[in-house]
């Protein structure tokens, strides 16, 4: 069965600093991979995804991931954040074929101070 | 265009009564996704349709959750006799449809219903 673990619950960074948000999954084949963010009230928010190819995927809001196989990561990064970004962030994992439901991982709440 | 709608936005209900939750995908998607996301979690999946017809309903918790999808839009989750665990963030997610067996389409997620059971 896949499975999804984000090793962060909670990280606090200034704005304008690096963000990097961990994100291990476990499957038997390469699987389609995904960040959400949610802000509080909001619906889940597309904001990258990974299928194939090119293993460094950009996403929206400055946002980037990279899949790396031998790690089963991938894990979000942002050169410099921004007030706006502070929110729960979600990874998960969907099967490359078939079954099309997402497995998400407990999540990371991002916190932006000043 | 309109994204995916879910109706009420907050359900309280009494413990042992029935609700029932509505979701309204964006038009054409043929994918439908209810999950549930307790409090400081993660969601997980509920059940799945395409078109009309419930693929997988393995997540349901309970015989107490049903959900349907009579004309292959809009999807109602229904919960009978609540209980106090099945408090909880409702999602429901729609796509549209892969072909080839592969589906390189997201899902689009709406707001949630939060159902609190007293």
């Amino acid at each position: 069965a896949q499975s999804v673990t984000q090793p962060d619950i909670h990280i606090t960074v200034s704005e304008g600093a690096s963000l990097e948000l961990r994100c291990n999954y476990s499957y038997g084949a390469t699987p389609y991979l995904f960040w959400y963010v949610q802000s509080p009230g909001q619906g889940l928010q597309l904001l990258l995804k990974y299928f194939s190819g090119d293993t460094l995927v950009q996403g929206i809001k400055g946002f980037e991931a990279e899949f790396k196989r031998s790690q089963s990561s991938f894990n979000l990064r942002k050169p410099s954040v921004h007030w706006s970004d502070a929110a729960e962030y979600f990874c998960a994992v969907r099967s490359n074929f078939g079954n099309e439901k997402l497995t998400f991982g407990t999540g990371t709440r991002l916190t932006i101070i000043p | 265009g309109a994204g995916v709608s879910q109706s009420p936005r907050y359900k309280v209900a009494k413990r042992g009564q029935d609700v029932a939750l509505r979701c309204d995908p964006i038009s054409g998607h043929v994918s439908l996704f209810w999950y549930q996301q307790a409090l400081g979690q993660g969601p997980e999946f509920l059940t799945y349709f395409q078109n009309e017809a419930q693929l997988d309903k393995s997540g349901l918790p309970s015989d107490r959750f049903f959900a349907e999808r009579p004309e292959g839009s809009v999807s109602t989750l229904k919960i009978q006799r609540t209980q106090q665990e099945d408090s909880a963030v409702y999602l429901c997610a729609s796509s549209p449809l892969g072909s080839g067996g592969r589906n390189y389409n997201e899902q689009f997620f709406g707001p949630g219903t939060r159902l609190t059971v007293l």
